[in-house]
């Protein structure tokens, strides 16, 4: 089956500083990455949709310059919490889209992000 | 707005039958799927439906009445295994999936 892969799978940073996470789509070429935040017990938020080659499609809330996302091949999409805070600290999560005539998702094991 | 409603927590035996219900209201629908995660894994799909009616996968099936804005994902012979958080997830748009509450499903012996 479909293989989404993260790293690292979890991290600790300080506040103020910049944390990049990857998500890789292992055996498919992913056309569409999505991202998604999850707050202990809650649910998977949508954050954005990245499309390999153009720019990221944020949802609404979600603030673009705090978490930049790039796709830049159709394997690899990542995600930048820059100038992280401890509000920040959250499980993201990426699931990747192969193809044009899909819509199924396959999700990522997730990061678990600590800000101290 | 968009919302799908869950119950919050579920306990049930080994053995038994477990319904979870959701309700949602969406500004598009295409479609309503399930998954399962386990604390600190990854979503992992279990059914999707697009029409009314039943689908059976193993032990599990899913129900969808477009008209009730109304499934329910049914899970039988409950394993220990099974204790985990399910999430409906309504297919907005081609692309966009929003997920509901969650519901933790406890297992026990």
């Amino acid at each position: 089956g479909a293989v989404v892969s993260q790293h690292p799978s979890w991290v600790i940073c300080k506040s103020g500083t910049s944390v990049k996470i990857e998500c890789r789509s292992l055996d498919f070429q992913a056309t569409t990455m999505f991202w998604y935040r999850q707050f202990p017990k809650q649910s998977l938020m949508l954050m954005a949709t990245s499309n390999e080659g153009s720019k990221a499609t944020y949802e609404q809330g979600v603030e673009k310059d705090k978490f930049l996302i790039n796709h830049a091949s159709l394997t690899l999409s990542t995600l930048t919490v820059t100038s992280a805070h401890p509000e920040d600290s959250s499980f993201y999560i990426c699931s990747a889209r192969e193809g044009e005539g899909t819509y199924e998702q396959y999700f990522g094991p997730g990061t678990r992000l600590t800000v101290t | 707005g968009q919302s799908l409603e869950q119950p919050s927590e579920v306990t049930a035996v080994e053995g038994a039958i477990v319904q979870i219900n959701c309700t949602y209201q969406t500004s598009g629908f295409y479609g309503l799927s399930w998954y399962q995660q386990h604390d600190g894994g990854a979503p992992t799909f279990l059914s999707y439906n697009a029409l009314d009616g039943l689908e059976e996968t193993g032990r599990f099936s899913s129900f969808l009445s477009r008209s009730d804005s109304y499934g329910y994902l049914l899970l039988q012979e409950l394993q220990m295994k099974d204790s985990a958080s399910y999430f409906c997830a309504v297919r907005t748009g081609f692309q966009k999936l929003v997920f509901g509450t969650g519901t933790r499903l406890l297992v026990s012996p």
